[in-house]
């Protein structure tokens, strides 16, 4: 499959606080997904994006397609402690088929 | 409106076995396909299923097949296990992905609670 870049790998945070995570990739892609995976759990579809520059977003949750289709980034807005979890981004294009690339997580720790 | 849904949630074998995992899909969907999750690899398609077709396969050795039914649930086989196969396998299901023409730019996945697999 494509790689794709997710960064940041863990996140610390407190309970509050705005949250930022991004995914870069070397393929372009027409389509962006983020999901939520809790432990034990399979992951939950949060925002999917389909054109470049859409911006879309879910309760608290902003999710953007970058202009040059590599790029994906999730904000999550005054973060509490259900948030904790792993983010996944993933993407499609042409060249992958049917099937969908992930990002390696990033893990969020949200303390009280 | 039921969820994707995965059996066994949970099962042990020892290498040199053989597993068989079971998906049903959400009500309506057509297209299902399979992941493998591992700490090391992350989340790795195997392959994609659409009216009882493999569409798409992943990098997976031949022990790893699958197959689905006219009602679209569907299932994944792995024979001769291997320690490296203990994993969590999800199923997703999509609502889109008719077959034939140009990729269409729809298809959410949604996926299953998956089947913890460890090989002894």
């Amino acid at each position: 499959g494509q790689q794709l870049n997710q960064s940041p790998q863990s996140m610390f945070i407190q309970e509050g606080e705005d949250v930022s995570m991004n995914c870069t990739s070397s393929s372009i892609f027409n389509t962006w997904l983020w999901y939520k995976q809790d432990p034990g759990e399979g992951p939950v579809l949060l925002i999917a994006l389909y054109k470049a520059g859409e911006l879309t977003s879910n309760g608290r949750l902003t999710a953007q397609f970058g202009i040059t289709r590599k790029d994906s980034f999730l904000n999550i807005s005054a973060s509490i402690p259900s948030d904790v979890g792993i983010y996944f981004c993933a993407g499609r294009n042409s060249n992958s088929g049917y099937a969908l690339n992930f990002g390696k997580g990033t893990s969020l720790l949200v303390t009280p | 409106k039921a969820g994707v849904t995965q059996t066994p949630r949970y099962l042990i074998k020892t290498r040199g076995q053989q597993v068989t995992l079971s998906c049903s899909p959400i009500s309506g969907h057509r297209s299902v396909s399979w992941y493998q999750q591992t700490p090391g690899q992350g989340l790795q398609f195997l392959f994609e299923y659409f009216s009882e077709t493999q569409r798409n396969k992943g990098n997976f050795p031949g022990r790893f097949s699958g197959r689905q039914f006219s009602n679209s649930r569907s299932e994944m086989n792995v024979s001769t296990l291997e320690l490296g196969d203990s994993a969590l396998y999800l199923c997703a299901s999509s609502l889109a992905f008719s077959s034939g023409g140009a990729l269409p730019n729809t298809g959410e996945l949604f996926f299953g609670e998956g089947s913890r697999l460890t090989v002894l």
